[in-house]
Formats: structure tokens, sequence, C-alpha cells
């Protein structure tokens, strides 16, 4: 079983749209989560960062972590064509309190004017 | 607002060449890392550094890898003699300290090995 996954999509909604965008992980240890944004060759850009389990907003953006299921969502309301990226799921905290960030492959989201 | 800077945005070397890969962490920042992408595959890490040394690789860093920071602001990644497969995008990031696991990225270097 892979570390971490995530469907790739791609993902194609209207704007307006509720997205929801999630990854599930098998090392149980991992403790900090984060939501990544990257735009076609560019750098991931944070977008959301959470620590254990919960639920985290930010303006149209929510994170919810579930550690007992090991699974992570990533809720985008009111999604706009400026939404439009990969976004990548992030995780540390591994074996011995790793502070590598071991990634998702991303989900490619496409919002639709 | 303060962001991590890498430089050159694309190198192009041929196979068995070296090639530095330079970063300029957020300042204040004390951890540093480098990251590699290859096109169409996940961002990978590849090492952290702290305090002066390396304080974690991936089996992805060998030997003919190595980082350094020769001063209190740039950040380098070393490849002694480059393979075609380690073209891929190069990411460095940078975190504050102790409290937070939070990276910030730059942008990233493209590296072509022909």
């Amino acid at each position: 079983q892979k570390e971490v996954e995530q469907d790739p999509g791609p993902l194609s909604v209207p704007e307006g749209a509720i997205v929801s965008l999630n990854c599930t992980y098998s090392n149980s240890a991992f403790q900090y989560f984060m939501w990544y944004r990257q735009y076609s060759r560019k750098g991931p850009e944070l977008l959301m960062y959470t620590y254990s389990s919960g639920n985290k907003e930010d303006g149209r953006f929510t994170a919810q972590v579930d550690k007992s299921s090991k699974y992570i969502s990533l809720f985008i309301r009111d999604s706009q064509p400026s939404d439009s990226a990969t976004y990548l799921c992030a995780m540390s905290g591994g074996q011995g309190g790793s502070e590598k960030l071991v990634f998702g492959k991303g989900t490619k989201l496409t919002v639709n004017p | 607002e303060p962001e991590v800077t890498q430089t050159p945005s694309h190198q192009v070397t041929q196979m068995g060449q070296e090639v530095i890969l330079r970063c300029v962490p957020i300042s204040n920042h004390l951890y540093f890392y480098w990251y590699r992408q290859i096109l169409g595959q996940k961002v990978e890490f590849l090492v952290s550094f702290y305090n002066n040394e390396i304080s974690e690789k991936s089996e992805i860093f060998d030997d003919q890898f190595s980082v350094e920071r020769p001063d209190g602001s740039n950040f380098t990644l070393k490849i002694r003699s480059t393979k075609l497969e380690d073209s891929a995008m190069y990411f460095c990031a940078s975190r504050p300290g102790q409290g937070t696991d939070t990276q910030y990225f730059g942008p990233g270097t493209r590296l072509t090995v022909l």
C-alpha cells in the first residue's frame, strides 16, 4: 500500500460548485497535514495546515483530518476559475518524528466559468 | 511577503556534468529542504538541513548529491555527475523553527539533462 494516495483526477466543475478533494494514508504516525496548490511548472503554495485530527477553516477553504480513518479532505466553497490548479496533500511527523513531507500525487482541478 | 527564491529557473546540462542549484530561503528560517518532482510524478523528499548539517536524507540522495549553506543566506544543491534520470523540477523549501512543520516552497529549478 502506498504511503499517501490521492486520486489524480482530473476533476472538472462549474464555477460556484463545492469541491471535495481527499487523500488516504497508511502511516498512523503522521501528525501534520497540509494542502498545497500547485500551478503548472510552479512551486507548491501552502493553502492549509492542520495538526492532528479536526477541522480548520480559512475563507472558502476547509480542511478536515480524520486520523481514525487515515483520511484527510479539502473542501472549496464557491469555487472560482482562479482555483484551477493541482492540489497536493502532504503530511509529516512519521517515523521518529520525521519532518520530511510525504506528498500525494495531486488532483488536477479545473473550474469552468 | 517573504518568499523562497531559486536560481536558475531552468538549467540545461550534458550528462556527466556537475550542476549547482541555488536557493535563498526565507530570512530567519532555520530548517531547509530540497525536493524534486519528475514530470507527472509526486513531489519527493531529498534532504533536510539544520544547523549546518544534514538531518535526514532519502534513498535518492546518494553520493552524487551534496548540500551546502555557504553563507548566511544561500542554500545549494550540487549534483556531481548528472544522469538523464536527474531531469526534474527541484524545489527548495524552508521552515521557521519549532512549533510548526509548515514548509514554504520556492518556484523551483527545472533541470534538463541531455
